[in-house]
């Protein structure tokens, strides 16, 4: 059975400082996914990482994977206030199958 | 383009009753899945169809919840005598096998009240 663990499950962090998301799955997986959640509302695709080393990039965050070491991290850069939402990292076994989801990171960014 | 759409979004029922929700996909979507979100928790896998072909439904509870797809785009996942501890957000997404490396797209969300 696939789970996945993030961590922290909480981050509060001031502007402008950086920060790691860890996201662990125990058995092989085809791929991994990142969504973000804000509060009252649904799930927002951020990144699909599809192979061992894809890094990917969109404005303050970068998504990475090793799926020798089955963990995949998300690198925030100088964060801002906007950044502040839950992030959840998801792992599915095999492609067009279900996602399994980890617990969330609750991200705070303070000014 | 319009995104994947549920109804109601929210629902409040009395114990006992049966409910049905649906889910609308992005058109020409061959894939949907149902989860189910408690409070503060990501999202737990129910079921999913590709095509009108139910392909897993080992995420449903128990016989109470089903899940029909008959045409291959609208779908319903209907619970049977409702309990309290089936009370949580229903969220139903969809993906184009191949294209956007099978990204799910989450709908708004049905939130599931039963009293």
């Amino acid at each position: 059975e696939l789970k996945v663990e993030q961590n922290p499950l909480f981050l509060s962090m001031q502007e402008g400082k950086n920060y790691t998301i860890y996201c662990n799955y125990s058995t092989t997986s085809d791929r991994l996914y990142w969504y973000r959640q804000d509060p009252g509302k649904s799930l927002e695709s951020l990144f699909v990482l599809l192979s061992n080393g894809a890094v990917k990039q969109e404005g303050r965050l970068m998504a990475s994977l090793d799926t020798k070491a089955r963990l995949s991290t998300l690198h925030i850069t100088a964060a801002v206030h906007d950044l502040s939402a839950t992030y959840f990292c998801a792992a599915e076994e095999t492609s067009g199958s279900r996602l399994t989801f980890g617990e969330g990171t609750q991200l705070t960014v303070n000014p | 383009g319009a995104g994947v759409s549920q109804s109601p979004r929210y629902k409040v029922t009395k114990r006992g009753q049966d409910v049905a929700l649906r889910c609308d996909p992005i058109s020409g979507h061959v894939s949907l899945y149902w989860y189910r979100q408690a409070l503060g928790q990501g999202p737990e896998f129910l079921t999913y169809f590709n095509y009108e072909a139910q392909q897993d439904k080992s995420g449903l509870p128990n016989d109470r919840f089903s899940a029909e797809r008959p045409e291959g785009s609208i779908s319903t996942l209907t619970i049977q005598r409702t309990e309290q501890r089936d009370s949580a957000m229903y969220r139903c997404a969809s993906s184009f096998p191949g294209r956007g490396a099978d990204t799910q797209y989450f709908g708004p969300g049905t939130r599931l009240t039963v009293l």
